[in-house]
């Protein structure tokens, strides 16, 4: 059964260091894998999608990396910002189109990040 | 676009009862899914379609029903609500085309069951 495990469970740093937040998974027959924000009683806000064909994604001041055979992904943050302070997910996507089976977008629990200002 | 919408964004029910959570897209997604989101356990598949007319479980099917009538809509159903369904519960949608998949999520339905 495919886990992912996020850590650290939170993080607290100052305003302007540079992080990086970890995502390992169980079984590397992905398609992709996710990260999405989500702010406090609020939805997932999509960050980057990452293929299983690439090695990674970048925007803005996120870059997100994948390396299947090791099961791992990174979520780096340059420069963080207060504003950046959320819960931060990644997901495994599998495919969809096969019926039976559950496991077709398997989430983290998290990384609650806070950046002071 | 609209994205992925819910309603309610808030319901409190009474052991017993049924109640319908709507999840609308306007992006001609096929695929569309229903989550839950509890402390400590993560989000969790409900249930998923990847067209109209076809459904099928995820990993905590147990107390709900959906269906699919057409691209745009993928209501849950809550046939007798329990406390142990309290819980946010996320709609999302995706394109459906590999190798992409990316997934939209609406912005929750916060349901308490007394």
């Amino acid at each position: 059964k495919q886990e992912v495990t996020q850590i650290p469970a939170a993080l607290s740093v100052p305003e302007g260091e540079n992080l990086v937040l970890n995502c390992s998974f169980t079984d590397s027959a992905i398609y992709n894998l996710q990260w999405f924000r989500q702010d406090p009683g609020k939805g997932l806000t999509s960050l980057l999608l990452i293929q299983s064909s690439q090695r990674e994604q970048t925007s803005g001041r996120l870059n997100a990396s994948l390396d299947k055979s090791s099961g791992r992904s990174t979520l780096y943050i340059a420069a963080s910002q207060p504003g950046d302070s959320a819960t931060y997910l990644c997901a495994v996507i599998r495919e969809w189109g096969a019926q039976g089976g559950s496991e077709k977008l398997v989430f983290g629990k998290g990384t609650k990040l806070t950046v002071n200002p | 676009n609209a994205g992925v919408t819910q309603t309610p964004k808030f319901q409190v029910l009474k052991t017993g009862q049924s109640m319908t959570l709507q999840c609308a897209q306007d992006m001609n997604h096929e695929y569309m899914s229903w989550y839950r989101q509890d402390p400590g356990m993560g989000l969790r598949l409900i249930h998923y379609s990847v067209g109209a007319g076809i459904t099928d479980q995820g990993e905590v099917p147990n107390g709900y029903n959906v269906s699919r009538s057409t691209t745009e809509d993928f209501p849950l159903r809550l046939l007798s609500a329990a406390p142990s369904q309290t819980s946010v519960y996320f709609c999302a949608s995706s394109l459906g085309t590999i190798p992409s998949y990316e997934q939209y999520f609406g912005p929750g339905t916060r349901l308490t069951v007394t």
